[in-house]
């Protein structure tokens, strides 16, 4: 059975500095997906990584995954509080579109 | 925007009562699938639907069931409501291809 394991669950952080999310994943995958969610709404994509050694980047945020490892991390670089949400990374079943998510990493940037 | 609709946004049930939730998925989105999100945990897999046929099934009990129809839209529809069915149900689609899904802004259910 997939399992998905972030760390860690709770992050609280001061403005400007940097952090590492990792997401753990039980069995073969060559996809990954990270996704942030603000309290009470729903599921925004942030990254799709596609294969071994991808790297995507957006703003303040990193994302890389090791198929070889089973690791996915989420590099959070001068940290400022509109980052603050909960972020999941998903692990899709093998040629299927079902995804087992993270148990989530609930990020609170203090200014 | 995700163009992944979903309605109602909120709604009260009764243990024992019954609720249908729906989804509008964007055009040319064959599959679409719903989870369940408690209360400060990820969203759990419940089911999914390909071109109007179940193709996938989370560890959900057969009270749970769903209808995908040919304009893009969905249905959850779930029996015999008990409490720990209060959750956010959320709804996601994808055009065939790996690009991910995306997802609808959820349907917040109360169970009393």
């Amino acid at each position: 059975e997939l399992k998905v394991e972030q760390n860690p669950l709770f992050l609280s952080m001061q403005e400007g500095k940097n952090y590492t999310i990792y997401c753990n994943y039980s069995t073969t995958s060559d996809r990954l997906y990270w996704y942030r969610q603000d309290p009470g709404k729903s599921l925004e994509s942030l990254f799709v990584l596609l294969s071994n050694g991808a790297v995507k980047q957006e703003g303040r945020l990193m994302a890389s995954l090791d198929t070889k490892a089973r690791l996915s991390t989420l590099h959070i670089t001068a940290a400022v509080h509109d980052l603050s949400a909960t972020y999941f990374c998903a692990v899709p079943y093998s040629g299927t579109y079902k995804y087992i998510f993270g148990t989530g990493t609930r990020l609170k940037v203090l200014a | 925007e995700t163009g992944v609709t979903q309605s109602p946004t909120h709604l009260i049930k009764t243990r024992g009562q019954q609720v249908t939730l729906r989804c509008s998925s964007q055009s040319g989105h064959n599959t679409v699938s719903w989870y369940q999100q408690a209360l400060g945990q990820g969203p759990q897999f419940i089911f999914q639907y390909y071109r109007e046929e179940e193709n996938g099934r989370g560890n959900f009990p057969p009270r749970f069931s769903g209808l995908q129809f040919p304009n893009y839209s969905s249905e959850l529809n779930v029996n015999a409501l008990e409490l720990d069915d209060s959750a956010l149900y959320l709804c996601a689609s994808n055009h065939e291809g790996i690009q991910g899904q995306y997802f609808g802004p959820g349907t917040r259910l109360t169970v009393t």
